[in-house]
């Protein structure tokens, strides 16, 4: 167990539509990051939080954003949805998010149909 | 552009045998090199890492060697066993330019060990 809770940990949604998915990370730990991981592909960073600020963006759509709450626990928005979306999304933490391991959550798989 | 590649999606070994992955990156600022192990349903855990100064860090069973000429390294599993059957993810970032949010991942080995 790593001490990062992901939920929900599967998701069944139609396109068009707006989904949550949220994270929370080890007890201690500052920084937030989400990944995703779709199809035969490696792990894409979408962004990162730091104590509550956005502290660096990767290949994150327009249509997706995130947060991260004064509690630590962060939320992944996804909206407009299109089938090409479908993807296991990853949450890791850190204790600085300074060149350091991360601790990933197990996952939401979220399919859209 | 694929910053880090690796090259075998599946690699099968015997039980007892050395298991070796590899990994080749592109960029030459990364400077700090890890390893995740991924089983089905769960979210990857750190295995192992390398900093750019060393050549080699072991442990346990697990060894990594980075060569930085050639922009390769490889994790070494010695003796391998049934329960290190999992994808294998490398990854690497570039401390200097700040922050775990540099780290590139490749698209995983999955790795069977057959008893």
């Amino acid at each position: 167990d790593s001490g990062v809770t992901q939920t929900p940990k599967h998701l069944i949604t139609a396109t068009g539509q707006r989904v949550t998915l949220r994270c929370s990370p080890r007890s201690g730990d500052l920084s937030v990051y989400w990944y995703q991981q779709s199809l035969d592909q490696g792990l894409q960073f979408l962004i990162q939080y730091y104590n509550g600020e956005e502290r660096a963006k990767g290949n994150i759509l327009e249509r997706f954003s995130a947060q991260q709450f004064p509690d630590l626990h962060s939320e992944l928005n996804l909206s407009s949805l299109e089938l090409g979306d479908s993807a296991l999304y990853f949450c890791a933490s850190s204790v600085s998010g300074l060149n350091e391991k991360l601790f990933f959550g197990s996952g939401t798989q979220l399919s859209v149909l | 552009d694929q910053q880090v590649k690796q090259n075998s999606p599946s690699l099968s070994v015997q039980e007892g045998r050395i298991s070796i992955l590899n990994c080749d990156y592109t960029n030459s600022m990364f400077d700090y090199f890890l390893w995740y192990k991924k089983y089905p349903a769960e979210g990857p855990t750190f295995l192992i890492s390398i900093s750019s100064i060393k050549d080699k860090n072991e442990d346990g069973r697990f060894t990594v060697f980075l060569n930085k000429s050639a922009k390769h390294l490889s994790l070494h599993i010695v003796p391998s066993q049934p329960g290190d059957s999992a994808v294998y993810f490398c990854a690497a970032s570039s401390g200097t330019q700040g922050g775990s949010e540099k780290l590139v991942f490749g698209k995983g080995t999955k790795l069977t060990v057959n008893p």
